[in-house]
């Protein structure tokens, strides 16, 4: 069965570094998103994209952060200059289109700030 | 702007047993999604069930059905014959079916389920 696959599953970085999260979504689909989950607490959208473009963004993903799918298949979320309250679980999704509702999620990325 | 609510932070219940799990939520809008995902300590989100609300009829998934009262904006998950598999954090979630850059999912703030041997 196909699936969202993400790595790392866990990182940890230093305050003020760079991170990539990345992520491979199911080939055939064409819409990509970001979600965060602080732990403990529910899960929050970041941002979607289509067609090579971010379709929406919540107010979470200010300038510290942006998308890419720089090969065709990967799908990346980098922080510029992570925060401690960035720290949480990450997560790609996947869907094929409005036609199709159903988002498949990857295992997630845990983020720690230290 | 969509809300989803889900009023019961923790269940439990015996196995074998039947439970409910309560959602509801906010929105202006006539044609939607409603999920029910489950996430299990691995901490993935596991999408358990949908329900399309031009459909009036409940959607049904094995041992997992939904009571979809689209008037009162309520989205209820019963877990049949609960087993200790089905231990799990339980997220309700909306997404519109309106036009491009709605494709977002909105959640609630989960329900912990936990099954008693």
């Amino acid at each position: 069965e196909p699936e969202v696959t993400q790595t790392p599953s866990h990182q940890v970085t230093q305050m003020g570094q760079e991170v990539i999260l990345r992520c491979v979504p199911i080939s055939n689909h064409l819409y990509f998103y970001w979600y965060r989950q602080i732990l403990g607490q529910k899960v929050e959208f970041l941002v979607s994209f289509y067609n090579n473009e971010i379709s929406e963004k919540s107010e979470i993903f200010d300038d510290q952060f942006s998308v890419e799918r720089p090969d065709g298949s990967n799908f990346t979320l980098k922080i510029r200059s992570t925060k401690l309250e960035d720290s949480a679980m990450y997560f790609c999704a996947s869907s094929v289109g409005r036609s199709n509702t159903e988002a498949f999620f990857g295992q997630g990325t845990r983020l720690t700030v230290v | 702007a969509q809300t989803v609510t889900q009023s019961q932070p923790e269940m439990s219940v015996q196995e074998a047993e039947t439970v409910t799990l309560s959602c509801t939520y906010d929105t202006s809008e006539s044609d939607y999604y409603l999920f029910w995902y489950k996430q299990p300590p691995s901490r993935q989100m596991i999408l358990v069930i949908r329900q399309e609300a031009y459909k009036q009829q409940n959607a049904t998934e094995n041992r997992f059905s939904v009571n979809f009262q689209k008037a009162a904006k309520s989205f209820s998950l019963k877990i049949s014959d609960s087993q200790l598999g089905d231990a799990a954090m339980y997220f309700c979630a909306y997404r519109s079916a309106a036009n491009f850059g709605n494709e977002k999912l909105t959640f609630g703030t989960g329900t912990r389920l936990t099954i008693i041997p």
